[in-house]
């Protein structure tokens, strides 16, 4: 079974600028995360979705983050503009539906100068 | 929303001997609980979970104990190896809440 797959895996970028990244879950998993993880802290949702609906945003900075799900396969998280604050690792994870295993992919890794 | 914390931050122990990693939830309404161990530079990955209706769950070394009343779920290693050194995540969530929260992490180091 392929695992969730995110790209790019590294992206540097001056603060200011903006950044997309890409995430395909694993087939048939309705549920989609994705989560910000700073170095030595645990990972912080930022966006659920449910097929292409939005569960939860709470903690999504929506100043400056959007997130979408259009067909409820990938999705993709934009920052524009950036800040320093955002270096981090995104991570997506997706499950098969609500309050199950999350599937981790291997992340981006986000630097901004 | 969800409040998880866990504790310790860091643990060191000899090889064989036992760790155990302890977490509290504030939402009465969680009723998964997994815990995530990741490598340096790798991915989260789930070893253990337990839901509500039990309160234990044990995969060869690694158990998983649940006490709904006091709102706090651990992990115990048994027998630990050096390549069980890792964080440590533990997260809470609820098909109400519809959250999916982690802890802090717990850096563990196994000397051997």
């Amino acid at each position: 079974e392929a695992g969730v797959a995110q790209s790019p895996r590294y992206k540097i970028i001056e603060k200011r600028q903006s950044v997309a990244f890409w995430c395909n879950p694993i087939s048939g998993h309705a549920t989609l995360y994705w989560y910000q993880q700073i170095l030595g802290q645990g990972p912080k949702l930022l966006i659920q979705f449910q097929n292409n609906g939005v569960v939860d945003d709470s903690q999504l900075p929506k100043d400056r983050f959007s997130a979408e799900r259009l067909k409820g396969v990938d999705s993709t998280l934009k920052i524009q503009p950036a800040k320093l604050e955002d270096s981090a690792v995104y991570l997506c994870a997706s499950s098969p539906t609500l309050n199950t295993e999350a599937f981790f992919g291997q992340g981006t890794r986000l630097t901004v100068v | 929303g969800e409040n998880v914390e866990q504790h310790p931050s860091t643990l060191s122990v000899q090889e064989g001997d036992s760790a155990v990693i302890k977490c509290t939830y504030s939402d009465s309404a969680s009723n998964y609980f997994p815990w995530y161990k990741q490598e340096l530079g790798k991915r989260p990955q789930l070893i253990i979970d337990i839901r509500s209706n039990v309160g234990e769950k044990k995969d060869q070394r690694i158990a998983v104990t649940l006490n709904k009343t006091a709102k706090h779920f651990s992990l115990h290693i048994t027998e630990t190896q050096p390549e069980d050194s890792a964080v440590y995540f533990c997260a809470a969530s609820s098909n109400t809440g519809n959250q999916f929260y982690f802890g802090t992490g717990t850096s563990l180091t196994v000397i051997p």
